[in-house]
């Protein structure tokens, strides 16, 4: 069962305008929730973790269990922000094991 | 230590072929995961290691996937009879693996399987 959906495959925002990419996901009990970021030619690296409740380049995403969504937002978008994201959600119950949403690749327009 | 490091990067291999793929995670981390990543999707979660302990395995990863981490550092994934389906990006991850806690993984640049 897919765990981690995000619904935007593309997402272009212009230089300076908000942005938000969107997460939902399905889990039962507490979810630990987390943005990945691979920039063109670099690895896949950690962004941020709900855990944390912090705000990496600007960007922060608020855990809504309520809808359970986990939403990326970012105020006012810059070029170098463009890149894919991927959500994950870290299944608790079995310890260690992701899931990855299928990503959203982003491009900020200058 | 410059990172996780993989190798090959890329693999070209005939359908029914053996390969196999070596992941050095970062020096002292304990936890080391393996992904698998298509076209268009993001990663898969296929096996993860403490030590040298094998933990967890996907149910994606079928009797012709075998990994191991004999010593607690490097590892190895070994797919036997490759098919055209096994054609994918696969991704190694190191952590630190303290106690009681996540800790943030470190991706390798991946390996690229081309099955013909």
């Amino acid at each position: 069962a897919q765990r981690v959906t995000q619904p935007e495959k593309l997402l272009s925002v212009f230089k300076g305008a908000p942005v938000e990419l969107k997460c939902n996901y399905s889990y039962s009990g507490s979810p630990e929730l987390f943005w990945y970021v691979q920039y063109s030619r670099q690895r896949l690296q950690l962004l941020l973790r709900h855990i944390s409740r912090e705000s990496i380049k600007g960007f922060t995403a608020d855990l809504n269990k309520g809808e359970t969504s986990f939403h990326l937002k970012k105020p006012f978008a810059q070029e170098e922000d463009s890149a894919m994201y991927y959500c994950a959600l870290r299944d608790a119950n079995t310890g260690n094991q992701f899931y990855f949403g299928t990503g959203t690749s982003l491009t900020v327009i200058p | 230590d410059t990172g996780v490091s993989q190798d090959p990067r890329h693999k070209i291999t005939k359908r029914g072929q053996n390969v196999t793929f070596r992941c050095d995670p970062i020096s002292e981390h304990n936890r080391l995961y393996w992904y698998r990543q298509t076209l268009g999707q993001g990663p898969e979660f296929l096996t993860y290691f403490q030590n040298e302990a094998q933990l967890e395995k996907s149910r994606l990863l079928s009797d012709r996937f075998s990994a191991e981490r004999p010593k607690g550092s490097f590892s190895t994934l070994e797919i036997q009879r490759t098919e055209q389906g096994d054609s994918a990006m696969y991704l190694c991850a190191s952590s630190p693996g303290l106690s009681g806690s996540y800790n943030e993984q470190f991706f390798g640049p991946g390996t690229r399987l081309t099955v013909l």
